[in-house]
């Protein structure tokens, strides 16, 4: 398997400007997070989902920020507007029914929002 | 409130010798316990876990030691090669209540010295 594969790597967007990031996770993972990483909070959960459901949003900022999982093979991650303090690496992981917390991150994308 | 601390930022350590990095946490609630290794530009990967039914759990080189009393855990890699170089995150779960997903803490950059 590939592993988590996330995209674009790389985004440089202006503020105010509607961001997608995507994300494929492992084949056969019932489970899909979506973390954050800043310098001052470090790596954030911001929302899971399980078999495509979400199940806890409790992390996700604010109303500017939305999550889908349409199938078990690909998860967006939109922010609308987007806004300078929304810079930072934004994960994905997947991980396997029964080994929830042994999570297999994708390589990141770097979000600059200018 | 950082639920999760790793208070070194940085830690050297000459190969060969024993890599000793430390975790505090402050949740109660938390009951299973995860490192994971990260290199630049990837994401994390899982390195090694313990529950706390458990004081410790060894892998190879690496092996990580519960206090549930102090609510500490460290990560000892012995020995120390300049392949571990990189950025160690602690993290932690409660299998119930609370919020799912894992809480990290900021991180230890280990530097493996020739």
């Amino acid at each position: 398997d590939a592993g988590v594969i996330q995209s674009p790597r790389h985004e440089v967007t202006e503020m105010g400007q509607e961001v997608t990031l995507r994300c494929k996770p492992i084949s056969g993972h019932d489970y899909l997070f979506w973390y954050r990483q800043t310098m001052m909070r470090g790596l954030e959960l911001l929302i899971y989902f399980n078999n495509n459901v979400p199940i806890d949003d409790s992390g996700m900022p604010e109303d500017r920020f939305s999550a889908k999982m349409p199938n078990a093979s690909f998860s967006t991650l939109k922010i609308q507007p987007s806004e300078p303090r929304d810079s930072a690496v934004y994960f994905c992981a997947s991980s396997p029914r029964g080994e929830k917390n042994i999570q297999y991150f994708g390589a990141g994308t770097r979000l600059s929002v200018l | 409130d950082q639920q999760v601390k790793q208070n070194s930022p940085s830690l050297s350590v000459q190969e060969g010798r024993i890599s000793i990095l430390n975790c505090d946490y402050t949740n109660s609630m938390f009951d299973y316990f995860l490192w994971y290794k990260k290199y630049p530009a990837e994401g994390p990967t899982f390195l090694i876990s313990i529950s706390s039914i458990k004081d410790k759990n060894e892998d190879g080189r690496f092996t990580v030691f519960l206090n549930k009393s102090a609510k500490h855990l460290s990560l000892h890699i012995v020995p120390s090669q300049p392949g571990d170089s990189a950025v160690y995150f602690c993290a932690a779960s409660s299998s119930g209540g609370g919020a799912d997903g894992l809480t990290f803490g900021k991180g230890t950059h280990l530097i493996i010295q020739p």
